[in-house]
């Protein structure tokens, strides 16, 4: 079974860092795409970054470039996020997925809660 | 950059056709991608590549892509399709999500 298990997620202060991880597992994770999607509460859903598959190439939305950083390890069939200087409009569940042939994701990771607050 | 507009909300009664509507410019030649996220639960693939099913979906889900509005059809709508629907493509090395549409099942 294709599974996706996000951690790292918590309170953090504003300012502060996190590394998000997502572990993958019943796939060649290393023969995939992957990336990252945000949803603040209460709203809709929000691209972050996208992986290839040996790390060489990321692209992130406009408004997060500099401040996150997506990588992967694919020795340890793990997605990452770290995420630096983080605001309260960073407060949001961070979902991995997988990106299948024509762009679409899945499946999708369960999520893992982000709470920037002082 | 790109944008996609969908209506907030769509109410269809129980075992009549719902659909959703997902409008961008010149969409017709791109490939839309569909998601329902039900109450607390992740967003699962339900149509890929403008009107493909993946394994699991019901028959009643089906997709269509013209000119500039894609739509997302369900058939004989059950109780369990209520939940938030998302288009999405991907743009220039992005992906754009549309805002949602809340499904509600009378």
């Amino acid at each position: 079974e294709v599974q996706l298990v996000e951690s790292g997620g918590g309170l953090v202060q504003p300012g502060g860092s996190l590394r998000l991880s997502c572990a993958a597992s019943g796939f060649t994770f290393n023969t995939y795409r992957m990336t990252w999607v945000r949803q603040a509460p209460g709203k809709g859903l929000e691209w972050v970054a996208n992986i290839n598959q040996d790390g060489s190439d990321r692209d992130y939305v406009d408004s997060l470039k500099g401040r996150f950083t997506i990588s992967r390890d694919n020795a340890k069939n793990s997605l990452y996020l770290q995420m630096n200087s983080l605001r309260a409009e960073d407060t949001a569940v961070y979902f991995c997925a997988r990106v299948m042939r024509d762009a679409e994701f899945d499946p999708w990771g369960q999520g893992t809660l982000v709470t920037v607050s002082s | 950059s790109y944008e996609l507009t969908q209506p907030l909300s769509v109410s269809v009664a129980l075992g009549q056709t719902a659909r959703v509507t997902c409008g961008g410019k010149n969409i017709g030649g791109k490939n839309v991608h569909w998601y329902h996220q039900r109450a607390g639960q992740a967003p699962v693939l339900v149509i890929y590549r403008d009107n493909n099913r993946p394994s699991g979906i019901p028959e009643r889900f089906s997709g269509s892509n013209s000119g500039n509005t894609a739509t997302l059809t369900i058939s004989s709508a059950q109780a369990g399709d209520e939940a938030d629907y998302y288009c999405q493509v991907w743009d220039s090395s992005t992906w754009v999500f549309g805002g949602g549409t809340k499904v509600t099942v009378l």
